[in-house]
């Protein structure tokens, strides 16, 4: 069975970096695509963007490049970095595993999220 | 990008009611659109995939229907177990995008 943890602080100050990182257990980071998404309180869902298992990338634009993907398969983890945060960033981020059903890529695996709270 | 519109916010209902959630996207996705459940303090769950196939393990009350801009999640007889939120979410174009939510509450 496949699972996925996410781990890194739950509180960042303001102006400065987010950083998390998801553990991948239970299959092969081969052929998915690994996303964060992530959920303000009492809100809804924003993709963020993903990475696949040779490094290619696709942000959200809303995020205004502030967002950087990473992973190392050696690990079976991939990361999240968002710079310059802001109270709007305040929110509950998910890692979650890409898989192409059918002709649709979709989230079928995701970790129990972690929240991450910016303080001024 | 590609916006979508979930309707309505919220539905109240009742064990056994049939119940009907929309979603509309703001330019043709063809298929590419997925459904999922999510409840409280919990990640989302998927339950459509191509717009109307059914994720293996999800009950047949589940269905979807749809193509282009419009597409309709259906649950056929309502259980317990299915109060939740339930959120569309579209795979034509990057940057992916859900709907905004659409919560199902006891009636």
């Amino acid at each position: 069975q496949v699972q996925l943890q996410e781990s890194g602080p739950g509180l960042v100050k303001a102006s400065e970096t987010l950083s998390l990182t998801c553990s991948v257990s239970g299959g092969s980071m081969n052929t998915y695509f690994w996303s964060w998404i992530r959920q303000p309180p009492g809100k809804g869902l924003e993709w963020l963007g993903y990475i696949n298992y040779i490094g290619s990338t696709h942000y959200n634009p809303s995020l205004k490049g502030r967002v950087t993907i990473s992973v190392d398969t050696s690990r079976n983890q991939f990361s999240l970095k968002v710079n310059s945060v802001a109270a709007a960033d305040t929110a509950l981020y998910y890692c979650a595993r890409g898989s192409l059903l059918g002709s649709t890529l979709v989230f079928d695996y995701w970790g129990q999220g972690t929240l991450v709270t910016v303080s001024s | 990008d590609v916006q979508m519109t979930q309707s309505p916010s919220s539905v109240s209902a009742s064990v056994g009611d049939r119940v009907t959630i929309s979603c509309r996207a703001s330019h043709d996705i063809s298929s590419w659109l997925a459904w999922y459940q999510q409840k409280p303090g919990k990640a989302p769950n998927i339950l459509i995939f191509d717009a109307s196939s059914l994720q293996s393990g999800v009950p047949s009350r589940f269905s979807g229907s749809g193509s282009g801009t419009d597409f309709t999640l259906t649950i056929s007889s309502l259980q317990p177990e299915d109060f939740a939120t339930y959120y569309c979410q579209q795979a034509s174009s990057f940057p992916y995008s859900f709907g905004q939510g659409t919560k199902v509450e006891v009636k």
